[in-house]
């Protein structure tokens, strides 16, 4: 069985400092994608970046990093410069690459202070 | 512009009654999705369908039922089986990005059920 653990129900971060958001999985599978949505208030989820399991550097997409650790089966969320608008939930997600199927984390709300 | 339109956004329907939640899509991806999101939990597979006239069942398929009859629409019934149907539901579609399966969302509908 697949599971992704989100620890941070909450978290409040100041402008412009950077912030981690944790995610850890829970699988036997080797090959293993993980995914970061933002959920703002109006509901809709966005996709923010993806780390494969093979993939050897971290992703990146612009304020966006993962810091993957694959020994620690950690696929942790870093965004640098916090804006106002990033305040959301953040939903981490996996799935196996033989699966179309993909598990979500119980998400952690981010509120940035201005 | 391509995307993903759910309609309506908000819902309210009387218990024992079936109610059909519309998913249309532009975006010319074979794949479709129904989530439910329950208050501080991550999203639930429902649905999928990975082409016309073809669909499987999720992890929580009980008292839902779907049709893929066009490969842009994909609703979703939530019948009076289903115990409790009050929830937000999102609707998403894929296509392969560089090799990653990139899901798109919906607005997302949120059902009440009294």
């Amino acid at each position: 069985a697949q599971k992704i653990t989100q620890t941070q129900p909450g978290m409040f971060v100041q402008e412009k400092e950077a912030v981690t958001l944790d995610c850890t999985y829970d699988t036997s599978d080797q090959s293993y994608g993980l995914f970061w949505y933002k959920q703002p208030s109006s509901g809709e989820m966005i996709f923010l970046i993806y780390q494969g399991s093979y993939d050897e550097q971290n992703a990146t997409e612009g304020r966006y990093s993962l810091n993957f650790q694959k020994a620690r089966k950690s696929a942790n969320l870093v965004i640098s410069a916090s804006q106002l608008g990033d305040s959301a939930m953040y939903f981490c997600a996996g799935r196996m690459d033989s699966n179309y199927q993909l598990i979500w984390g119980a998400g952690t709300k981010l509120i940035i202070k201005p | 512009d391509g995307g993903i339109t759910q309609s309506p956004k908000y819902l309210f329907r009387k218990e024992g009654q079936n109610v059909t939640l519309s998913c249309e899509q532009n975006l010319n991806h074979d794949a479709m999705y129904w989530y439910r999101q329950d208050p501080g939990q991550g999203l639930r597979l429902i649905y999928y369908s990975q082409i016309v006239n073809d669909f499987q069942k999720g992890d929580i398929a009980e008292g839902y039922s779907v049709s893929r009859e066009k490969k842009e629409s994909f609703p979703l019934t939530v019948t009076s089986a289903q115990k409790n149907p009050t929830a937000f539901y999102l609707c998403a579609s894929s296509m392969m990005v560089a090799g990653v399966e990139e899901q798109y969302f919906g607005p997302g509908t949120r059902l009440t059920v009294t």
